[in-house]
């Protein structure tokens, strides 16, 4: 059974910092993807990660992806509070095709000023 | 319409309704699926169609029933759902998942 974890679950900080969240997935998988979701909102794609080694970045946001290691990061340089979100990483069931995604329990992030 | 839309945006049910919930996807994806996410368990896959094929079925209670008459169109059928079944439903599509897939903004769904 695939499993995703994500950590840490819930984390404040304040504008300006650094900080990273880790996903680690159980099985092979090539592929992640990483999205946002803000409060009553949906899902928002942010990367697309389809390979060993891929390193994506938009803004103030950079995910990587090492399949090796099952380990994926989203690195937040900066930070600002329009950041805060929910942040989720998800992996396919089976590499395929048309695959369900598995998702991490997400990362609640608050930035404050 | 662009993206992925969904209808209601909102329901209430009593737990001997029967209603149903409408995804419609305008991007000429080939792929749709289902997911509820609930307060209480993480994003959980329902069901995926491909090429209007149902190809997973995640141990979901017959009392979901999910229907895909073409590829453009997917509907989730509900009756006699229990209060635990409250959530956010949400539909996605994708062009199988070479780029990800992209969500519709939900059915928040409560039932009494």
């Amino acid at each position: 059974e695939l499993k995703v974890e994500q950590n840490p679950l819930f984390l404040s900080m304040q504008e300006g910092k650094n900080y990273t969240i880790y996903c680690n997935y159980s099985t092979t998988s090539d592929r992640l993807y990483w999205y946002r979701q803000d409060p009553g909102k949906s899902l928002e794609s942010l990367f697309v990660l389809l390979s060993n080694g891929a390193v994506k970045q938009e803004g103030r946001l950079m995910a990587s992806l090492d399949t090796k290691a099952r380990l994926s990061t989203l690195h937040i340089t900066a930070a600002v509070h329009d950041l805060s979100a929910t942040y989720f990483c998800a992996v396919p069931y089976s590499g395929g095709g048309a695959d369900g995604l598995t998702f991490g329990k997400g990362t609640h992030l608050i930035i404050q000023p | 319409e662009t993206g992925v839309t969904q209808t209601p945006r909102h329901l209430v049910m009593g737990m001997t309704n029967k209603k149903s919930l409408k995804c419609e996807q305008h991007l000429g994806h080939n792929a749709m699926y289902w997911y509820k996410q609930s307060a209480k368990k993480p994003l959980e896959l329902m069901f995926v169609y491909s090429l209007e094929e149902r190809v997973e079925n995640n141990s979901v209670p017959s009392r979901f029933s999910p229907e895909c008459p073409n590829s453009s169109h997917l509907f989730l059928h509900l009756h006699t759902l229990q209060p635990e079944d409250s959530a956010l439903y949400l539909c996605a599509s994708s062009q199988w998942l070479v780029r990800g897939q992209f969500f519709g903004p939900g059915t928040r769904l409560t039932v009494l």
